[in-house]
């Protein structure tokens, strides 16, 4: 069965600071991979999505993710934190052709001033 | 451009009683699906509809039953509302399998 692990669940960066959220799936094909932004009080927002035109997917604010097959992985990075990128993060992974959509159980970012 | 719209944005009940949550989208899309938030669990499918005319269960349909009216609409229903229940309730809309799903702003629900 499809799973999705996002390690720590919660993660501190100072501003201006590499971010790296992570993820890691299982899958015996590649699978569709998407990542979301959560706001207080607000739905899930897309943020980027693999869907295996390329293994380095830009996404929207600066964020981008890579999908490493060998390493079941699609981490995402921006590579310098702003304080309004302080949400919570859901990586997301479906398998081709279905309409069941397994969440990883988030990572809050926390952006210190 | 609303997108996907949920009503209501915030619920209490007394435990036995039932009730129904609406979504409705704007965007033509095929898809919609019910999810459930809780701390630390992410999100789980309750149910989908891949189409107009259809509805399948997900991860956690048990309490549950839901409604695809049209292709805008697709209801929750809780019908003896349990305290397990509490929760935040995400619809979402999306154009067909494996495509990026658009979410609604979700429903608080307390059960007491």
């Amino acid at each position: 069965a499809q799973s999705v692990t996002q390690l720590g669940s919660h993660v501190s960066v100072s501003e201006g600071a590499l971010v790296l959220l992570r993820c890691n799936y299982s899958s015996s094909v590649p699978p569709y991979l998407f990542w979301y932004v959560q706001y207080p009080n607000q739905g899930l927002q897309l943020l980027l999505k693999y869907t295996s035109a390329a293994t380095l997917v830009k996404g929207i604010n600066g964020f981008e993710a890579e999908f490493k097959k060998s390493e079941t992985s699609f981490h995402l990075t921006k590579p310098s934190a702003h304080m309004s990128d302080a949400a919570e993060y859901f990586c997301a992974v479906s398998d081709s052709g279905t309409y069941k959509y397994i969440f990883g159980t988030g990572t809050r970012l926390k952006v210190l001033a | 451009n609303a997108g996907v719209t949920q009503t209501p944005k915030f619920q209490v009940l007394k435990t036995g009683q039932s009730m129904t949550l609406q979504c409705a989208q704007d965007m033509n899309h095929n898809s919609m699906y019910w999810y459930r938030q809780d701390p630390g669990m992410g999100l789980r499918l309750i149910y989908y509809s891949a189409s107009e005319g259809t509805t399948d269960k997900g991860e956690v349909p048990n309490g549950y039953n839901v409604s695809r009216l049209n292709k805008r609409e697709f209801s929750l229903r809780l019908e003896s509302a349990a305290p397990s229940q509490t929760s935040v309730y995400f619809c979402a809309s999306n154009q067909g399998s494996n495509q990026p799903q658009h979410f609604g702003d979700g429903t608080r629900l307390s059960i007491l």
